[in-house]
């Protein structure tokens, strides 16, 4: 029969251009997220976090934006290079349990 | 300093047969993750130990999957007997504790014929 495969939001972007990638969490008391990239044939690899006593942190060219309000998460990639794509995902933690993981965003940076 | 490290890096076998991974975490750190990841289904956690102990596997797929962590340098993921639907890429993650930032392996590709 026909397999499906996971469907990932994929984002295009042009090299040099800034990209965005968001994600909506699932729980309004999560308290620390994270931002992993995977890289086609590799793990996923921690890129920046942020604690939700926070709305903002930069890390370089990154930067994660948190609003609480509407459970939302957002990574900022300055200046996109082609080595930046890859799938993206956010993940959250609550208390004292393991991190979530959402589904991924893929982006393909055009060169 | 070394990351996470897992064994072999790629597995292929035949329906039946016995896998068994492996995976040596970062030294010092005391939780241990095995997720497997498929295009169907995404990254899955199967178990996860803290200070060796196994906390919840509750996301291991059958009785045909079983994991251990004999000392905190070492853990086992087999599956026996194995079929073709456990096919996909096994990760192993450790972090400095359960809901800290977990850091991955470079994750053993299995495929079952």
């Amino acid at each position: 029969g026909e397999s499906v495969g996971l469907h990932l939001p994929t984002l295009s972007v042009q090299e040099g251009d800034n990209s965005i990638i968001n994600c909506a969490y699932s729980n309004s008391a999560s308290d620390y997220f994270i931002w992993y990239k995977q890289e086609s044939g590799k793990g996923p690899q921690f890129i920046i976090d942020i604690r939700s006593n926070m709305d903002k942190r930069q890390g370089q060219r990154v930067t994660v934006l948190l609003n609480k309000t509407v459970k939302h998460l957002s990574l900022q990639i300055a200046a996109t290079q082609p080595g930046d794509s890859a799938v993206y995902f956010c993940a959250e933690v609550l208390g004292n349990t393991p991190l979530v993981f959402g589904k991924g965003t893929r982006l393909s940076v055009i060169a | 300093d070394a990351g996470v490290i897992q064994s072999p890096r790629h597995e292929v076998t035949e329906m039946g047969q016995e896998v068994t991974l492996r995976c040596k975490p970062i030294s010092g750190h005391n939780s241990l993750f095995w997720y497997r990841q498929t295009m169907m289904r995404g990254l899955e956690l199967l178990i996860y130990f803290n200070n060796n102990v196994p906390i919840d596997d509750s996301g291991m797929p059958e009785d045909r999957f079983s994991a251990k962590m004999p000392n905190a340098s070492f853990s086992t993921l087999k599956i026996q007997p194995s079929e073709p639907r456990d096919s996909a890429v096994y990760f192993c993650a450790s972090s400095p504790g359960v809901w800290e930032t977990q850091y991955f392996g470079p994750g053993t590709r299995l495929l079952v014929l």
